[in-house]
């Protein structure tokens, strides 16, 4: 069974700019959440996506977004970009229910590296 | 809130062990633990329940003491191969709520 991709896998931006990021999960898996990863703080919850509706979200600014598409596959997307955004972007998918799963392991894709200047 | 993950970084040799600690300040649903080589992603280890169910790695041992929300993940006879950052992940209920992780703790093992 493959596993989570992520593309791209690394990416330089400028501050202002915008930038899409992709993933698609495991097959058959529904669920699909985001996390920043940035030294020394951890994973931080951004988005969580289950057919194709955010059912919960992290303490970010409107500027981080995303949507999943009928396959299941997740975008993500910051505008008006900040050197702060420089981080590690990671997205996991679980077969996380309709009414939950916290019981449900994760499967985390390689990451995307943006790089913001 | 984000669960506080202690100790930040520990370096073993070869065979010794060492405890990793999770606690949260809030009642705890789940307690999850991953690992994260560098340059990697985070690979599951772990996942305790309350009520007492685990699932996960059999040579993986961890406790989950749900009075207290903290959580242990024990590393015996640590290997190279253990090195890396674990990170645990805490869920409040079995629902509808996202994993809440802490900021890691540095696992460095040297021969």
């Amino acid at each position: 069974k493959a596993g989570v991709t992520q593309t791209p896998r690394y990416l330089i931006k400028t501050r202002g700019q915008q930038v899409t990021l992709s993933c698609s999960p495991i097959s058959g898996h529904r669920s699909v959440s985001w996390y920043q990863q940035t030294p020394g703080q951890g994973l931080q919850f951004l988005f969580e996506y289950f057919s194709e509706t955010q059912r919960n979200k992290g303490n970010f600014p409107g500027r981080f977004s995303g949507r999943q598409f009928s396959n299941s596959r997740s975008e993500m997307n910051v505008s008006t970009l900040e050197l702060g955004d420089s981080a590690l972007y990671l997205c996991a998918s679980s077969l996380r229910s309709q009414s939950g799963g916290s019981s449900n392991e994760q499967f985390f894709g390689p990451g995307t590296r943006l790089t913001v200047l | 809130q984000q669960p506080v993950q202690s100790p930040q970084a520990v370096i073993l040799r070869e065979g010794e062990d060492a405890v990793i600690n999770c606690s949260s300040s809030k009642a705890l649903y789940s307690v999850h633990w991953y690992r994260q080589k560098h340059g990697e992603a985070p690979v599951f280890l772990m996942i305790l329940l309350k009520g007492g169910e685990q699932k996960g790695h059999d040579k993986i041992s961890a406790s989950f003491n749900e009075k207290k929300q903290q959580s242990s993940l024990y590393l015996t006879a640590s290997q190279l191969s253990y090195s890396g950052t674990y990170f645990c992940g805490t869920a409040s209920s079995s629902g509808n709520t996202p994993l809440v992780f802490g900021k890691g703790t540095r696992l460095s093992v040297i021969a």
